[in-house]
């Protein structure tokens, strides 16, 4: 079975840009979660999915970031206009419904604005 | 608003010997998980050990066990006989068991543990 995949896993783009982040839960999966780790800083909650629907997106910085997740699968998290400080790792995680705990995590994508 | 605070940013231990990573949290729940989660270098964050906060005993897993103190709210994790693979960053983690749908995860900052040859 594979894993929670995240694309790319490294993207360097200069402020004012656009980048988008994307995610592979394992397939099944309803639950998808995005976190963000600031270098040096605690990782970070950003929001949840359930299937195609928002469950919480209190974590999320501002409205220059957009996430999706059409049909429930995969999901896309927007940043427009990236700024400095939203350089860091970005991870996703899915989780079945009815597992109470696990989140497995994918490998990140780190996101530097220059 | 629950907070998780891990004191070591970094540590260093000799392959084969015992070490202990720190954690402590700080929340009103009384019903929650907390979670020791692995990075290696370069590779996606795997879980390692939990531990239900109704449950006294301490969680164990091969190597791995904790102390998990609720009273302090204190959740170290010790692993034995380090070996070379587990070097990596150390993450804790606290989830409310009953957080609704969401389930979100509270992170500490990450213990970067070395073992050395």
């Amino acid at each position: 079975e594979a894993g929670v995949t995240q694309f790319p896993s490294h993207s360097v783009i200069e402020k004012g840009q656009t980048v988008t982040l994307r995610c592979d839960p394992i397939s099944g999966h309803d639950n998808l979660y995005w976190y963000r780790r600031v270098m040096g800083k605690e990782i970070k909650f950003l929001l949840h999915f359930v299937k195609e629907s928002k469950q919480d997106e209190s974590g999320m910085p501002n409205n220059r970031f957009l996430a999706e997740r059409t049909g429930g699968t995969y999901s896309t998290l927007k940043v427009q206009p990236a700024e400095l400080e939203d350089s860091g790792v970005y991870f996703c995680a899915s989780r079945p419904s009815g597992s109470s705990y696990e989140q497995y995590f994918g490998p990140g994508t780190r996101l530097t604005v220059t | 608003a629950q907070t998780v605070t891990q004191s070591q940013p970094e540590m260093s231990v000799q392959e084969a010997e015992t070490v202990t990573l720190s954690c402590t949290y700080d929340t009103s729940e009384n019903n929650y998980y907390l979670f020791w989660y692995k990075q290696p270098p370069s590779r996606q964050m795997i879980l390692v050990i939990r531990q239900e906060a109704y449950k006294q005993q301490n969680a164990t897993e091969n190597r791995f066990s904790v102390n998990f103190q609720k009273a302090a709210k204190s959740f170290s994790l010790k692993i034995s006989d380090s070996q070379l693979g587990d070097t990596a960053m150390y993450f804790c983690a606290f989830m409310r068991r009953y957080g609704g749908a969401t389930n979100k995860l509270i992170f500490g900052t990450g213990t970067l543990l070395a073992v050395q040859p």
